[in-house]
C-alpha cells in the first residue's frame, strides 16, 4: 500500500520569504502522479500543482515550484515570495494510475506567513 | 472551477440517529469519492464509485455505505451515527482523460465540505 509522510507539522515564515514544505512517500509502482493541495481557512481543497513521475522536468506553477527526486521518493513545495494569501494547511497526495485513481494524502503542513 | 456541490454543509446530530449526505457533480465524471478529515490524519478515503451502482470500500469504511443510483449523485449514509464520526466529510470528483470542463486525469477535485458533529 502506498504511504505519504509529511514531517513538518507547522511551519511559520515571514511574508516575502521562500519556503520548502517536505513530502515522502512510498510506492511500488513506477507511474503515477503527486499532488500538492492548499486547504486556507475557507476549508476549500484547491489543487496547487501536480507532477507526474514520468516527467524529469519539476513543475512550476507561478511562484510554486516541485522538487522531485523519484529515487529518493521525495516530492517537496517550495513557495518563492510567500504571501499572506499562502497562509493555509498544504496537504501532498499521491495516486497511481492503476485501478480507481485513489488519492493518498500526507497528514498535511500547517503554513502561516506573518507580516 | 469544477460542478461539484454538497449538502448539507453544517448538520448537528445526536447519537444512533441516520444521516446522510449528498454529493452531486455537473461534470459527468466517471469517479466519485467520499473522504472525512481529522487533525493530524489528512484526508482519508470512505468509499469511492468507479461508475453508477459500481461502489468500493476505502481505508475507513466501517459504520459508512453509500449508493450511486445516477452519475451526479453519490450519497453517503452513516446508518447509526456515532461520535467518533465527527468530523469534515469532503467529496471528489475525476475521470480518465480530459473532460469537456477542462478537468485533467488523475486530479481530484473537491467540494465545499459538510462539517458533521454528532453529539
Amino acid at each position: 500500500a502506498q504511504t505519504v509522510t509529511q514531517s513538518q507539522p507547522e511551519m511559520s515564515v515571514q511574508e516575502a520569504e521562500t519556503v520548502t514544505l517536505s513530502c515522502t512517500y512510498d510506492t511500488s509502482e513506477n507511474n503515477y502522479y503527486l499532488f500538492w493541495y492548499k486547504q486556507p481557512p475557507s476549508r476549500q481543497m484547491i489543487l496547487v500543482i501536480r507532477q507526474e513521475a514520468y516527467k524529469q522536468q519539476n513543475a512550476t506553477e507561478n511562484r510554486f515550484s516541485v522538487n522531485f527526486q523519484k529515487a529518493a521518493k521525495s516530492f517537496s513545495l517550495k513557495i518563492s515570495d510567500s504571501q499572506l494569501g499562502d497562509t493555509a494547511m498544504y496537504f501532498c497526495a499521491f495516486v497511481g494510475i492503476q485501478g480507481a485513481q485513489k488519492l493518498v494524502f500526507g497528514q498535511g503542513t500547517r503554513l502561516t506567513i506573518n507580516p | 472551477d469544477a460542478g461539484i456541490t454538497q449538502s448539507p454543509r453544517h448538520k448537528v446530530t445526536e447519537t444512533g440517529t441516520p444521516v446522510t449526505l449528498r454529493c452531486h457533480q455537473t461534470e459527468n465524471h466517471r469517479y466519485m469519492y467520499w473522504y472525512r478529515q481529522d487533525p493530524g490524519h489528512g484526508l482519508r478515503l470512505i468509499h469511492y464509485s468507479y461508475g453508477v451502482k459500481d461502489t468500493d470500500k476505502g481505508e475507513v469504511s466501517d459504520g459508512y455505505s453509500v449508493s450511486r443510483s445516477k452519475t451526479e449523485d453519490f450519497l453517503l449514509t452513516l446508518e447509526s451515527a456515532t461520535s467518533s464520526q465527527t468530523s469534515v466529510y469532503f467529496c471528489a470528483i475525476s475521470d480518465l482523460g480530459t473532460g469537456a470542463s477542462g478537468l485533467s486525469s488523475y486530479e481530484q477535485y473537491f467540494g465545499p465540505g459538510t462539517r458533521l458533529t454528532v453529539t
